[in-house]
């Protein structure tokens, strides 16, 4: 089945300094990768959404210059948390659906990384 | 913005009993699919609903989706600790969006 990689797994930085996560598609061309970010016992939040080979659509109250996404292939996504602080801590899920749009359905479902795990100390 | 509103949130029960989680939202929903999710790691599909009314058994899990596709069920039989997790429904075209979540402890 379709495989979606997420590195790394867990993190630990220092209080302002950037951080990149990389989400990849193993076996399938993803046009579509989503940013999402989970704390404690909550549900998953979306972040972002990005569209291999242009700009990254952010959700209300996410800060697009701290949360910086590129999408420049077809298999790879990447947030880097810029100047991270404390309160970024979290854990952060990519998935990737090789749908047009991201449009989710049985032929398309989306496919999940494991997750990374953000401590900003 | 579509929400998706889950039931209970939190769920501790004995292994062997029965259980039903609930998905509700005032939008209607093209589909819904139900994960879950294991500390540290993704979540994972279970299932994915699409024609109202329709029901889906997975083994001891079954999923119902409602007549006007604005809710969904999951019904667990006689539940086992390898149950336990958190069971997040999720709905959405073009950009999917999660329900609060179900946290499920099933207790040996």
């Amino acid at each position: 089945g379709a495989v979606v990689s997420q590195h790394p797994s867990r993190v630990i930085c220092k209080s302002g300094t950037s951080v990149k996560i990389e989400c990849r598609s193993l076996d399938f061309q993803a046009t579509t990768m989503f940013w999402y970010r989970q704390f404690p016992k909550q549900s998953l939040m979306l972040m972002a959404t990005s569209n291999e080979g242009s700009k990254a659509t952010y959700e209300q109250g996410v800060e697009k210059d701290k949360f910086l996404i590129n999408h420049a292939s077809l298999t790879l996504s990447t947030l880097t948390v810029t100047s991270a602080h404390p309160e970024d801590s979290s854990f952060y899920i990519c998935s990737a659906s090789s749908s047009l749009a991201g449009r989710v359905s049985y032929n398309s479902p989306l496919h999940f990384g494991n997750g990374t795990r953000l401590t900003v100390t | 913005t579509q929400l998706l509103e889950q039931s209970p949130q939190f769920l501790s029960i004995q292994e062997g009993e029965n259980l039903t989680v609930y998905c509700n939202s005032s939008s209607v929903f093209s589909s819904l699919q139900w994960y879950r999710q294991e500390p540290g790691e993704g979540p994972v599909l279970l299932v994915t609903v699409v024609t109202g009314g329709e029901v889906k058994k997975l083994k001891r899990l079954t999923f119902q989706f409602g007549d006007a596709r604005k809710d969904s069920s999951l019904h667990i039989t006689a539940a086992q600790p390898g149950d336990t997790g958190l069971y997040l429904c999720a709905g959405g075209y073009q950009k999917v969006t999660f329900g609060t979540g179900t946290k499920l402890q099933v207790i040996p």
